[in-house]
């Protein structure tokens, strides 16, 4: 079946460092990507997707590059903001699964001033 | 335009007692989900609706129900609450099941069961 695993955290992060955020996934076929984003409180809202292999998805400054060869979706920023910390979720979603979502178990990121 | 609402914020449930879980959209979707979030093991499918007059079981569908009661309304429900039944619950919405389909999701009810 479909899974997804990603970084575990919490990462800590200083301002205008780098972020990455590793995420890895296992499906039958071709998958879409996804990147969800939860602020403190809220639900999860998109932040960036890829439908095809070799595709990059980029918001917000963030960006991911769909690479099949290695079943990865890496999330990065090259400088993080305090307004940053979150919690983000890699998550994939496929014919073989009937289009439901499968996600990552998610990633804590704190960014400090 | 409010996108995916969910009713209650918060509740605290005691064990063996019963509630519905109320979400509607707004966005004229056709498909709407619950899931459940517990620390460490992201967003699990509860159950799932790919149209108005269907629903069909996800990955942790027992102890709960649902009824897609409009095109708009999705509600959840339990019957007999259980302590392993506490958690935070989405519900989230899009267009079609395609793979290609951003989910929208409501702002989430936070469940306590004692």
């Amino acid at each position: 079946g479909n899974s997804v695993t990603q970084m575990e955290g919490p990462v800590t992060l200083s301002e205008e460092a780098f972020l990455t955020i590793n995420c890895t996934y296992t499906a039958t076929g071709y998958p879409s990507l996804f990147w969800y984003v939860q602020y403190p409180g809220e639900g999860l809202q998109l932040l960036l997707k890829a439908t095809k292999a070799d595709d990059k998805g980029s918001n917000k400054g963030f960006e991911a590059t769909y690479r099949k060869e290695t079943t990865s979706f890496h999330l990065e920023k090259g400088s993080v903001q305090v307004s940053d910390s979150a919690v983000y979720f890699c998550a994939l979603s496929s014919v073989s699964n009937d289009y439901k979502l499968s996600f990552g178990a998610g990633t804590t990121v704190t960014v400090r001033a | 335009n409010a996108g995916v609402t969910q009713t209650p914020k918060f509740q605290v449930l005691k064990t063996g007692q019963s509630m519905t879980l109320q979400c509607a959209q707004d966005m004229n979707h056709n498909s709407m989900y619950w899931y459940r979030q517990d620390p460490g093991m992201g967003l699990r499918l509860i159950y799932y609706s790919a149209s108005e007059g269907t629903t069909d079981k996800g990955e942790v569908p027992n102890g709960y129900n649902v009824s897609r009661l409009n095109k708009r309304e999705f509600s959840l429900r339990l019957e007999s609450a259980a302590p392993s039944q506490t958690s935070v619950y989405f519900c989230a919405s899009n267009v079609l099941g395609v793979s290609t389909d951003t989910q929208y999701f409501g702002p989430g009810t936070r469940l306590t069961v004692l």
